[in-house]
């Protein structure tokens, strides 16, 4: 799988959007890029993934660079409930690449008044 | 839909025991993979199984063992227990080998 690289953290005003960023420049063409998101000591939580095309659903939005190198996550209106640490991952999209997630160290977002 | 489940929550052990971890995955998830997550290592693969079958495997000691039963449900044995075994293990589901995985809330371990 394709090594990222994330800033290891973030601030943003409550309210505001945040704006996520992450390389993966050694992408390949048959790997997905994934979001993922951990809030203190529960499991990861999923939030959405691409392949090639922007990607928006109820909680995020995700917007992949035409070389596909890097990608961001947006959170159009963050909350204090959105301070977690937040992954990006990129992933095999066939069956015999093996169905593993390799988690880089993220990015840790603290949402404040 | 209930999501994947896993038993018990907290878990204390010695070292020299064994233990056995539960995930019930989402209804209709063929496939179950554990991750280990500690402070020093952060979140690492360890096993997948599909079909009852391992598919792949991650980097750690033997000590470390699942396997699936046909209702898709999932075990993980650590014998041997060591400190740092001490950690929180994670399952993840999803409907086949490229579908999104979903987690569960997983299992503290804390060797003593």
């Amino acid at each position: 799988d394709a090594k990222t690289t994330q800033p290891p953290s973030m601030d943003c005003a409550e309210g505001r959007a945040a704006n996520l960023p992450c390389n993966h420049s050694t992408i390949s063409g048959n790997e997905y890029v994934y979001w993922y998101r951990q809030i203190h000591s529960q499991g990861p939580q999923y939030i959405i993934h691409g392949l090639k095309n922007n990607e928006t659903n109820e909680m995020a939005s995700l917007i992949i660079t035409e070389d596909r190198k890097s990608s961001t996550l947006i959170l159009p209106h963050a909350t204090l409930r959105d301070t977690a640490v937040y992954y990006c991952i990129v992933r095999v999209a066939f069956t015999g690449g093996g169905n593993k997630l390799t988690f880089g160290t993220g990015t840790q977002l603290k949402v404040e008044l | 839909k209930a999501g994947v489940t896993q038993t018990p929550r907290y878990l204390i052990k010695t070292r020299g025991q064994q233990v056995t971890l539960s995930c019930s995955p989402i209804s209709g998830h063929r496939s179950v993979s554990w991750y280990q997550q500690t402070p020093g290592q952060g979140l690492q693969f360890l096993f997948e199984y599909f079909s009852e079958t391992q598919r792949n495997k991650g980097n750690f000691p033997g000590r470390f063992s699942g396997r699936q039963f046909s209702n898709s449900r999932s075990e993980m044995n650590v014998s041997t227990l060591e400190l740092g075994d001490s950690a929180l293990y994670l399952c993840a589901s999803s409907m086949d080998r490229v579908e999104t995985q979903y987690f569960g809330p997983g299992t503290r371990l804390l060797v003593l």
